[in-house]
């Protein structure tokens, strides 16, 4: 009931095409959903947020779509360029529980 | 505004031995989380820091302790070292508690990692 689900593994877009990346979670309790982008050698870094009291959150060319009922969401990167490339992570948390549950990651290449 | 560091970057240690990792906070952030990242998969929840006392605790061994000191840096001690500890191991501050968020963006800050490797 911790995990959450991430697919696909791996991605290759062409650039300026749209990537989407999908994660599903079982426990309800869950309240906030952040995604973390990755690059080789680096630390996760916060890319944007969502709670579940909205459907849809847009922040430049990012988008992440929630569905409350099939306990889903996912991300969507609008017009995806080279710089887009890293490793982009889900994950999940809850109130009065002190960590985040991470997705196992979804590998993004987006083709010059 | 000096973001999370963490040393050392990379370790070989063998089966058996013991390891410190160092982490030191973002400015202004008083808690401290320890991830274990395995080769291909996500950050896994080691433990929370928040006023030197450990808050909270993921499926982690008892050989694997911490401590936060007084201007909020942090160590993740390994003991006995197992080949299954290879990994990345992830620190990150935030402004307060994971799991206290009401207030703030509820976001962790990382560093760039330690990289162990046991032989």
């Amino acid at each position: 009931q911790q995990q959450v689900k991430q697919s696909p593994q791996s991605l290759i877009v062409q650039k300026g095409g749209i990537s989407i990346i999908n994660c599903a979670y079982e426990n309800t309790a869950f309240d906030y959903f952040p995604w973390y982008q990755q690059f080789p050698g680096k630390g996760p870094a916060l890319l944007i947020a969502i709670r579940p009291d909205v459907s849809e959150k847009k922040e430049g060319r990012f988008t992440i779509s929630f569905n409350k009922s099939a306990k889903q969401f996912s991300l969507h990167i609008m017009d995806s360029q080279p710089g887009d490339s890293a490793t982009y992570f889900c994950a999940a948390s809850m109130k009065r529980r002190q960590n985040f549950v991470f997705g196992p990651g979804t590998r993004l290449s987006v083709l010059p | 505004e000096t973001g999370v560091t963490q040393s050392p970057t990379h370790l070989i240690k063998t089966r058996g031995q013991q390891v410190t990792l160092r982490c030191s906070s973002q400015s202004g952030h008083n808690t401290v989380s320890w991830y274990q990242q395995a080769l291909g998969q996500g950050p896994q929840f080691i433990f929370q820091y928040y006023r030197e006392e450990e808050n909270g605790r993921g499926n982690f061994p008892p050989r694997f302790s911490g401590l936060q000191f007084p201007n909020y840096s942090s160590e993740l001690n390994v003991n006995a070292l197992e080949l299954d500890d290879s990994a990345l191991y992830l620190c990150a501050s935030s402004l307060e508690p994971v799991g206290f968020w009401q207030r703030n963006t509820g976001e962790l800050f990382f560093g760039e990692g330690s990289r162990l490797t046991v032989l």
